[in-house]
């Protein structure tokens, strides 16, 4: 059974790019979440995909967008960088909206 | 004040010992999760609960729904248990989903 897998593990970009973000889920899995997690602090809920639509999303603006596809494997996109975009991004993959979650190691996003 | 506070933020302690880890809540809920950081990031889901008390090896955790009151407790601490503990709350009502998260508490558990 694969795990969550997420790429790349580590990312440097300058303000005003975009990035996008790869997130595999497990094998069975149909529901992936994003979440950010600034530097010392806890995780925050950016997004949920269920089955290919958006079934959830926290206090972040529209340059911060998702996609799912038929093979459940989720991009976390983020358009117009800014400084504070820098963190540790987790993807986590589950069963269904409200069951346990796998999360992946992250990908570690430096905004220069 | 932050929907999901945990206490203590720091813990230390000697190996062998039993520790409690607090998180309390302000918004309905419909489950609360536990996790578990370890330096590096990797995160690992310990428990997933909606009411009364979970075990899983030397991990217990509890639940007040009423007092929106959770703890983990950690029996026989060992120093492989040293990670941040972190709460999260999963939203009730509606079908869409919202996790919040508590700060974490770092454990260090010394030999």
């Amino acid at each position: 059974e694969t795990g969550v897998t997420q790429s790349p593990t580590h990312l440097i970009k300058t303000r005003g790019q975009q990035v996008t973000l790869r997130c595999s889920s497990q094998s069975g899995h149909n529901t992936v979440s994003w979440y950010q997690q600034a530097l010392g602090q806890g995780p925050q809920f950016i997004f949920q995909y269920y089955r290919e639509e958006e079934n959830g999303r926290g206090n972040f603006p529209p340059r911060f967008s998702g996609l799912q596809f038929p093979n459940y494997s989720s991009e976390l996109n983020v358009n117009a960088l800014e400084l504070d975009d820098s963190a540790l991004y987790l993807c986590a993959s589950s069963l269904g909206p409200f069951q346990p979650q796998h999360f992946g190691d992250g990908t570690r996003l430096s905004i220069l | 004040k932050n929907e999901v506070e945990q206490s203590p933020q720091n813990l230390t302690a000697q190996e062998g010992e039993f520790i409690t880890i607090n998180c309390s809540y302000s918004v309905g809920i419909s489950a609360l999760h536990w996790l578990q950081q370890h330096p590096g990031g990797g995160i690992v889901s310990l428990f997933m609960l909606s009411s009364g008390k979970k075990k899983h090896g030397r991990l217990i955790a509890t639940i007040n729904i009423q007092e929106k009151h959770s703890s983990l407790h950690i029996t026989a601490s060992h120093p492989r248990d040293s990670a941040v503990y972190i709460c999260a709350v999963l939203n009730s009502g509606g079908s869409n989903y919202k996790l919040t998260f508590g700060k974490g508490t770092l454990l260090t558990v010394n030999p």
